[in-house]
């Protein structure tokens, strides 16, 4: 199994312009997570997805965007670029624990966006 | 100010040395309490979870949790020149919908020098 697995790794993207991450995971896990890491603020939460079809906003949802077509993948899309937004954005997983307490989530590798 | 602090480090120490990492948090509905290891540019892995306070102990690591005093430890012994990385503290509640909320501490950096 590959786990939780990320694309691109690296992007520098000019001020004004868009892009996609894509994240794709192969542990048939029920909910899936954008996060992005920034010096001195640790891991915050962007956006999340309980399902197939769903999605819900987290701490800094603004100026992204997610989609869940598929159970497999989850988007996140930068519709207009900010210095700002310039951070490592990590995915990561967790299984449905039928009802039960959930509690661990399975990152992915990360993506490094540099926006000038 | 933050719902979990950790000090950020770095923090160096001689291979073979006992290792003790903290965090203390404010929100009482935090159910479980975990530790993850960053590798430079890498994602953050799972380590050790608890669930209530007490200890629990894996092979060279010992995670506390102190429900009463809101404060959770991490403690290393013999520490190897690989467990060098970035030690997460992060607490669970429980998203809208279902999933769980994972709110982190900033993360300590450590380094076991030869």
């Amino acid at each position: 199994n590959a786990g939780v697995t990320q694309t691109p790794k690296f992007r520098v993207l000019k001020t004004g312009q868009s892009m996609t991450l894509l994240c794709a995971q192969d542990m048939n896990h029920e909910y899936m997570y954008w996060y992005r890491q920034d010096p001195g603020m640790g891991l915050r939460l962007i956006h999340y997805s309980v399902g197939e079809g769903t999605t819900a906003k987290g701490e800094v949802p603004d100026g992204y965007n997610v989609s869940r077509l598929k159970k497999q993948n989850f988007l996140l899309g930068l519709e207009s670029a900010a210095p700002s937004q310039t951070s490592v954005y990590f995915c990561a997983s967790s299984p449905h624990r039928g009802g039960g307490p959930v509690y661990e989530q399975y990152f992915g590798p990360g993506t490094r966006l540099t926006v000038t | 100010q933050k719902e979990v602090e950790q000090d950020p480090g770095p923090l160096s120490v001689p291979e073979g040395a006992i290792v003790s990492l903290n965090c203390t948090y404010s929100n009482s509905a935090f159910q479980y309490f975990m530790w993850y290891r960053q590798y430079s540019r890498k994602g953050p892995e799972l380590l050790m979870y608890t669930y209530s306070s007490g200890n629990k102990e894996d092979g060279r690591f010992t995670a506390q949790v102190d429900k009463s005093s809101k404060y959770i430890s991490l403690f290393i012994r013999d520490s190897q020149p690989s467990d060098s990385a970035t030690y997460l503290c992060a607490m669970s509640g429980i998203l809208t919908g279902g999933g769980n909320k994972l709110t982190f501490g900033t993360g300590t950096q450590l380094k076991v020098e030869l």
